[in-house]
């Protein structure tokens, strides 16, 4: 049972063009999402997150947005450079008492093109 | 954010055998976890590991064949034990130093024989 879902198991852009990577949830009870950057070979670099209780965060080309109602987030990066060619998760935590658990997408490969 | 560090990086080891992982963090925390990602999946909790108390398992990871160990507040290991081949896998260790950040150390690449 995949609790939080990205359905797009890789994206391609054209550097300078926004990259949106979409992720999909089943729990209401989430409380934050987190999203994380991976290059091969290194540990999740920790990007952004969002309570629950917000619709939108931003920190510089990163902007997350949250839509309850439909259960889902999504993550912009504008303008997309080459360096952000990764591999993407989204994460949830999953409520007071579950300090520390995340529960990852499956993640979702960016190509940023030159 | 926190500085974590893994020892080995990554190794091959052999059916049957073990093999402990070490985290360090450049600071202290209440709090470490185990994560462990197998190869196409994505990043599963194994367990969360408090200074001065047992580790905390999740469903379908055991103590005897993950044992950890959380002798202070800046350090961790975790052992796998009696691996197979479906042991391989990345596994990572990480802080929460707020409710809701978690920093990543760089993982450890383990391939079982």
């Amino acid at each position: 049972d995949q609790q939080v879902k990205q359905n797009s198991p890789s994206l391609s852009v054209q550097e300078g063009r926004i990259s949106i990577l979409n992720c999909d949830y089943t729990n209401s009870m989430f409380d934050y999402f987190l999203w994380y950057k991976k290059y091969p070979a290194e540990g999740p670099t920790f990007l952004i997150s969002i309570s629950s209780i917000k619709d939108k965060n931003e920190d510089g080309r990163f902007t997350v947005f949250l839509n309850k109602s439909a259960k889902h987030l999504s993550l912009h990066i504008v303008p997309s450079q080459p360096g952000d060619s990764a591999v993407y998760f989204c994460a949830a935590i999953p409520g007071s008492g579950n300090t520390g658990k995340l529960i990852f997408g499956q993640g979702t490969t960016l190509q940023v093109k030159p | 954010s926190a500085v974590i560090s893994q020892k080995p990086s990554r190794d091959i080891c052999q059916r049957g055998t073990s093999l402990t992982i070490q985290c360090q963090v450049d600071s202290q925390v209440t709090m470490m976890f185990w994560y462990r990602q197998q190869p196409g999946q994505s990043l599963t909790l194994i367990a969360t590991a408090n200074q001065g108390s047992e580790a905390t398992y999740e469903s379908g990871f055991v103590i005897d064949k993950f044992p950890i160990s959380r002798p202070n507040l800046t350090f961790s290991t975790l052992t796998v034990s009696n691996m197979s081949p479906e042991d391989s896998s990345i596994y990572l260790c990480s802080v929460a130093p707020s409710y809701n950040e978690q920093f990543f150390g760089p993982g450890t690449r383990l391939t079982v024989l």
